[in-house]
């Protein structure tokens, strides 16, 4: 089945805006989707499509898309945004599955 | 609004199965727009998704766990159920069930829109 890789950890001062990364061929077939998940807590879809939120989300997160690379930017990142985030994708390597990135967490400082 | 709700034994033994219901409420399951799916997070660990299916009952599966997983659904009752046979330690993680959606914009796109809060199963003896 197709991968995904992210960056295991990531920071960011208060306010200032971060890009987490997720790299895989099978995103140079289908756009990923990012996934918010708090401790203890379900995660929560913040993006999905080329780039698109879901009600509730905040415009601070965004989404882009070049060749096997799919980025999750939060511009101006709140403390509230401390978690952890995963990408998904499509299987593109034959099986009709999905796969997921193994998680960024992202600390906020 | 659409909630789904997980439910089954908290405890399951090594080598027996683990049989897990999601319910869907607000919503129907035979929705023809969509697939249903269950998706697990061993403790400490990221997601890894099990398998999904379709109201008509079209599955597929991860292929690592494929030789031991069934999926099935009951449209009478809106729900969808998992069963994983022989368990291992390796088996125990939070079970979340969810809603699988999908559309396109010069790319196809795949997404997970409504997740239940996911159930905590132990294998253990």
């Amino acid at each position: 089945s197709s991968e995904l890789t992210q960056d295991p950890a990531v920071s960011v001062a208060l306010g200032q805006t971060v890009k987490i990364t997720c790299q895989g061929d099978s995103l140079r077939s289908y756009y990923a989707s990012w996934y918010q998940q708090k401790p203890g807590q379900a995660p929560i879809l913040v993006i999905y499509g080329k780039n698109n939120r879901p009600s509730g989300i905040p415009d601070r997160f965004s989404g882009s898309s070049s060749g096997n690379t799919a980025s999750l930017t939060i511009t101006g990142a709140q403390a509230e945004d401390e978690a952890d985030y995963y990408c998904n994708s499509r299987d593109s390597s034959g099986n009709p599955g999905v796969v997921f990135g193994g998680g960024t967490k992202l600390t906020v400082l | 609004q659409l909630q789904l709700q997980e439910s089954g034994p908290g405890l399951v033994k090594p080598s027996e199965t683990l049989s897990l219901t999601c319910s869907v409420s607000g919503g129907s399951i035979s929705s023809s727009s969509y697939y249903w799916g269950w998706i697990r997070q061993p403790p400490g660990k990221g997601l890894e998704w099990i398998g999904s299916i379709y109201y008509s009952g079209s599955t597929y599966y991860n292929p690592s766990l494929k030789s031991r997983v069934t999926i099935f659904v009951d449209t009478s009752k809106n729900q969808f159920s998992l069963k994983l046979s022989s368990v291992t330690a390796a088996d125990t993680a939070v079970y979340y069930c969810a809603r699988h959606n999908s559309g396109y914009d010069r790319y196809y796109y795949y997404y997970m829109d409504v997740w239940g809060k996911g159930t905590t199963v132990t294998v253990s003896s």
